[in-house]
């Protein structure tokens, strides 16, 4: 079955940088990919997602890459903020099968 | 509002006692899927279902059990064979087509007495 793994899962940085978290998967017909954002005591909400036929998704200061080749992906976080600072998902899927999760990244944004 | 309610928000269960957790949508979804977080482990599938009256074992599904008698809901129990119940249950929900994202309530927390 599918397989995510998810680095780091810890990352600092100061308030106004980016942060990048990346994600490889292992089945090769997985075509979903969607991130998620966590905050203390709730459930995750889904930031952006990608799908197969597309390379790059941006949203404001968030963006994700997907290389199919390497069967890997990314989040970008543009100009960070304290606000940012949560526990971050990937995911992958294939057609309607339920998501396989990465471990999460903790995000920390240092003001 | 649209969304996922799941309830209680804290449990607490005695040893050899089984609890049940509720989860309700009322997002028209058709699947919903019962997830268990562990720190340090992401989310790992216990069980989900894309129709009423049918489940799906996920990947640690033992010591758990489901039903889906109605579309809104998927009450999961947590039965006295999960000798290491203490977790943060994650219940969420999405349509059946290709390539939707899953929505998700925000949790109940479960501790052992």
């Amino acid at each position: 079955g599918e397989n995510v793994e998810q680095h780091p899962s810890t990352l600092s940085v100061q308030e106004g940088d980016s942060a990048v978290i990346k994600c490889t998967y292992s089945d090769s017909a997985s075509n979903y990919f969607p991130w998620y954002k966590q905050e203390l005591g709730k459930g995750p909400q889904l930031i952006i997602d990608i799908r197969s036929n597309v390379g790059e998704k941006k949203d404001q200061r968030i963006a994700v890459t997907l290389n199919k080749t390497a069967k890997h992906f990314s989040l970008h976080i543009t100009e960070t903020q304290p606000e940012d600072s949560a526990v971050y998902f990937c995911a992958a899927s294939v057609g309607n099968t339920p998501l396989v999760f990465g471990k999460g990244t903790r995000l920390s944004v240092i003001a | 509002d649209g969304g996922i309610t799941q309830s209680p928000k804290y449990l607490f269960r005695k040893e050899g006692q089984n609890v049940t957790l509720s989860c309700e949508q009322n997002l028209n979804h058709d699947a919903m899927y019962w997830y268990r977080q562990d720190p340090g482990q992401g989310l790992r599938l216990i069980y989900y279902s894309q129709i009423v009256n049918d489940f799906q074992k996920g990947d640690i599904a033992e010591g758990y059990s489901v039903s889906r008698e109605k579309k809104e809901s998927f009450p999961l129990t947590v039965t006295s064979a999960q000798k290491n119940p203490t977790a943060f249950y994650l219940c969420a929900s999405s349509t059946v087509n290709s390539n939707q994202p899953q929505h998700f309530g925000d949790g109940t927390r479960l501790s052992i007495l």
